[in-house]
């Protein structure tokens, strides 16, 4: 039962270009989106989030859009940098906040 | 280091051993979370513990599996008598706090389990 779908395994985008990641979920009980990066061999680190009351959130060159009544989110990274090379997880939480739901990633590959 | 520290790093056990996986959550963090990220796939969680108590152990498989944060120490994870289908990689997240707050969980780098 996959509450929450990435159903694009991998991207590749030029430096310098829009890359566009995208997520699904089926929980209509959903509140809290996040986004996390993970590099091979590492934890993923926690990249952005936003709250369900909100529709965009943006910190530098990551922007997250909710589009709430599509249950859909996607994560813009503009201009994408080769370093922004890794496999990208969204996750959802409920409001109890036990745990997190998270999709099976999206590998993003910039190419210098 | 004041992240989320996990354990061994990797951990190789013959089917039928035990296999125990720790878990020191951040500095000021009291909410640990177990997740596993089986190959080609997501993480799942197992289990959310806060000090001497299991609050979701919803996603832990009925037999074999136990987890545990004593008031003192680290989280443990434990897999008895292993099998091929434990090896996975196990992350280990911590928060300090829940629900409405919408903390960000942090994540170890985790503990890749290979059984022979």
């Amino acid at each position: 039962d996959q509450q929450v779908k990435q159903n694009s395994p991998s991207l590749s985008v030029q430096e310098g270009r829009i890359s566009i990641l995208n997520c699904d979920y089926t929980n209509s009980m959903f509140d809290y989106f996040l986004w996390y990066k993970k590099y091979p061999a590492e934890g993923p680190t926690f990249l952005i989030s936003i709250s369900s009351i909100k529709d965009k959130n943006e910190d530098g060159r990551f922007t997250v859009f909710l589009n709430k009544s599509a249950k859909h989110l996607s994560l813009h990274i503009v201009p994408s940098q080769p370093g922004d090379s890794a496999v990208y997880f969204c996750a959802a939480s409920g409001n109890t906040g036990n745990q997190f739901y998270f999709g099976t990633g999206t590998s993003l590959t910039v190419i210098p | 280091n004041a992240g989320v520290m996990q354990n061994p790093r990797h951990l190789v056990r013959r089917r039928g051993q035990e296999a125990r996986l720790r878990c020191s959550p951040m500095k000021g963090h009291s909410h640990v979370y177990w997740y596993r990220q089986l190959p080609e796939e997501g993480l799942k969680f197992m289990v959310y513990l806060q000090k001497e108590n299991i609050i979701d152990e919803s996603g832990m498989p009925k037999e074999r599996f136990s987890a545990e944060f004593p008031k003192e120490g680290p989280s443990i994870l434990r897999i008895q008598q292993v099998v091929r289908g434990d090896s996975a990689a196990y992350f280990c997240a911590s928060s300090p706090s829940t629900g409405s707050l919408n903390q960000p969980q942090h994540f170890g780098d985790g503990t890749r389990l290979s059984i022979l």
